[in-house]
């Protein structure tokens, strides 16, 4: 069964470092999702992209992070420079049937020291 | 602010019992509702998702609609040890929400042999 996969599963990084996460959505997926979940806490929409382009994102997606799909099958969020509080499992999320039925990977988690 | 809004429990049912989860929203124009699975340390898994009124049964699975009381809920038929987790009510919104999947802060149950 296809499934979105995420590399690193887990990244730990010194504050103010750049910290790229990637995911690989399933391959007939059109509609690409980044949503994070800080420790104990609820899943937190970051960012949607559709046809080259971010369709919508959070107030929590700020000038520090962006994201890109630079090949037909990568997806990758940024975070220029890292702080404390952006420590949390980071979920990639896909959808092929018109923005309904999302499907997660495993997430990547991020530790900022 | 669009909310969702779940008990957080804990919730404990014998094994072969129902359990019985629920959610309300706060955003009227709400059009897709979903209920995830999580287990701890791991990503959201789909188990459900309901767009009209009323009831949608799959396998020992029954999510319940009602969009005039804005509530959505899951039971849980023939409960197994293995349905320990935590379940996640998902919306999303009314209007040009893209996808935008909002959680509720997840309802853990506990299914004991």
């Amino acid at each position: 069964e296809p499934e979105v996969t995420q590399t690193p599963s887990h990244q730990v990084t010194q504050m103010g470092q750049e910290v790229i996460l990637r995911c690989v959505p399933i391959s007939n997926h059109l509609y690409f999702y980044w949503y994070r979940q800080i420790l104990g806490q609820k899943v937190e929409f970051l960012v949607s992209f559709y046809n080259n382009e971010i369709s919508e994102k959070s107030e929590i997606f700020d000038d520090q992070f962006s994201v890109e799909r630079p090949d037909g099958s990568n997806f990758t969020l940024k975070i220029r420079s890292t702080k404390l509080e952006d420590s949390a499992m980071y979920f990639c999320a896909s959808d092929g049937q018109n923005q309904e039925t999302q499907y997660f990977g495993p997430g990547t988690r991020l530790l900022v020291l | 602010q669009k909310e969702v809004e779940q008990n957080s429990g804990p919730l404990s049912v014998p094994e072969g019992a129902i359990a019985s989860l629920n959610c309300t929203y706060s955003d009227r124009g709400s059009q897709s509702f979903f209920w995830y699975r999580q287990y701890s340390g791991k990503s959201p898994e789909l188990i459900m998702f309901i767009y009209s009124n009323g009831d949608k049964e799959d396998g020992r699975f029954t999510a319940q609609l009602n969009k005039a009381s804005q509530y959505v809920s899951l039971l849980i038929r023939d409960s197994q040890p293995s349905d320990s987790a935590t379940y996640l009510c998902a919306v999303i919104g009314g209007g040009t929400s893209y996808g935008k999947l909002t959680f509720g802060q997840g309802t853990i149950l506990t299914v004991h042999p």
